[in-house]
């Protein structure tokens, strides 16, 4: 079945620093792909999008490129704030019409 | 644009007791889903409506769990009889096809609820 992979957290790094976390799919035809943060104490908020292959998804300083060969959707940010400390999910919407998530990975930020 | 509301946010209650969580999606949004969050498990999504109607409950963990949509506003969660192992946050969405796209899903804050 349709499934995503997230690199396990928690990922600790000083401000400023460069973030990258991981995520690969498995899932039939090319469905859309997500990034969503969950900051303490709150629901699920998105981020980014992309819908089709080699799209860019941004928002806040954070991109991820849908990339069909690689099955990936990596999410990166040249200079995290103490303020980006979060759990961040990545999700596809698969034909079935549902959205399916990774297991979170939780970043910390440190001053 | 008020989002998604959830009540209540924290609920504590006893083994065997019933639980109600409510939702009111944001106005317009034909879908809702209701998903349950835990250390061990993730997300999950537990039932899904589309313009009021259940499309997909096999999510739902077993019959002591019920949902419904009476309308376009609001929808419930009831858990009857509560037990521990049901302890999660319990997320409500909602999402459009206005524009023909109905894969961004908002989210609720979301109810915490403790079984004791």
């Amino acid at each position: 079945g349709d499934s995503v992979t997230q690199m396990e957290g928690p990922v600790t790094l000083s401000e400023e620093a460069f973030l990258t976390i991981n995520c690969t799919y498995t899932a039939t035809g090319y469905p859309s792909l997500f990034w969503y943060v969950q900051y303490p104490g709150e629901g699920l908020q998105l981020l980014l999008k992309a819908t089709k292959a080699d799209d860019k998804g941004s928002n806040k300083g954070f991109e991820a490129t849908y990339r069909k060969e690689t099955t990936s959707f990596h999410l990166e940010k040249g200079s995290v704030q103490v303020s980006d400390s979060a759990v961040y999910f990545c999700a596809l919407y698969n034909q079935g019409g549902k959205l399916i998530f990774g297991q979170g990975t939780e970043l910390s930020v440190k001053p | 644009d008020a989002g998604v509301i959830q009540s209540p946010r924290h609920e504590v209650t006893e083994m065997g007791q019933e639980v109600t969580l409510r939702c009111k999606p944001i106005s317009g949004h034909d879908y809702l889903f209701w998903y349950r969050q835990t250390m061990m498990r993730g997300l999950e999504l537990l039932i899904y409506f589309n313009n009021n109607v259940p499309i997909d409950d096999s999510g739902m963990p077993e019959d002591r769990f019920s949902a419904k949509m009476p309308n376009a506003s609001f929808s419930t969660l009831k858990i009857q009889p509560s037990e521990p192992r049901d302890s999660a946050v319990y997320f409500c969405a909602s999402s459009f096809t206005g524009t023909g796209v109905r894969d961004t899903q908002y989210f609720g804050p979301g109810t915490r609820l403790t079984v004791l």
